[in-house]
């Protein structure tokens, strides 16, 4: 079956940076585009990043020049590079197959791994 | 960035009828905003209920279908279960990029 793993999360402060990865299995995770999302406490979710299976990418403009999405397909890994991270972050992040760039979603999420930034 | 709206909240009766709307601040909702639409519950991560305005998941149920209604998207819940109860977000495509309607709360009444 299809799992998508959440890692990577913690509490920081302000101004430093985060990896979160996320590990794929059940599924061909090399031809599916993928998305982090996040969600604050007690918020709606906010779509964060996308990345399709030969690493074209889109951000939302909050989070542009600060995060990069990354994948590496022999490890079956998403990848969330979060750097100058900010209180606003705080959030739990989920990964998702959410389709795109011409791909169609197996439409899991992950469980999400809980970030939070504080001084 | 464009704004998604849903309506706050809704209430249907067991075994009733709702529709729940996503409209965008730039325009129609069109098939080429490929509407998602989920489903999540206190402290769950969302679960894809609709992708691509009407296309279900294997674990979606018969009851939900998608599509476009007066320039928006839509969710309609035919036959309403107490456990439908829960907070429904859609999703837009911009350009590629994605953004999520603020939610909307149903009360199964």
């Amino acid at each position: 079956q299809v799992q998508l793993v959440e890692s990577g999360g913690g509490v920081v402060q302000p101004g430093t940076s985060l990896r979160l990865s996320c590990a794929a299995s059940g599924f061909t995770f090399s031809t599916y585009t993928m998305h982090w999302v996040r969600q604050a406490p007690g918020k709606g979710p906010e779509w964060v990043a996308v990345i399709s299976y030969d690493g074209r990418n889109k951000y939302t403009d909050s989070v542009k020049g600060r995060f990069t999405i990354s994948r590496d397909n022999s490890k079956n890994t998403l990848y969330l590079q979060m750097n100058s991270l900010r209180a606003e972050d705080t959030a739990v992040y989920f990964c998702a197959s959410l389709g795109g760039f011409g791909v169609a979603p197996t439409g899991h999420w992950g469980q999400g791994t809980l970030v939070t930034v504080s001084s | 960035q464009a704004v998604v709206t849903q309506e706050p909240s809704l209430t249907v009766s067991p075994g009733g009828t709702v529709t729940l709307t996503c409209g965008s601040s730039t325009g129609a909702v069109t098939s080429g905003h490929y509407p998602y639409w989920f489903q999540q519950k206190p402290g769950q991560a969302p679960r894809t209920l609709i992708y691509d305005t009407y296309n279900k998941h294997s674990w979606t149920p018969a009851r939900f279908s998608g599509s476009l209604l007066g320039g928006k998207a839509a969710l309609t819940i035919s036959g309403a279960q107490p456990e439908d109860e829960a907070e429904y977000y859609c999703l837009l495509s911009y350009d590629k990029t994605r953004v999520f309607g603020g939610g909307a709360k149903l009360t199964v009444l």
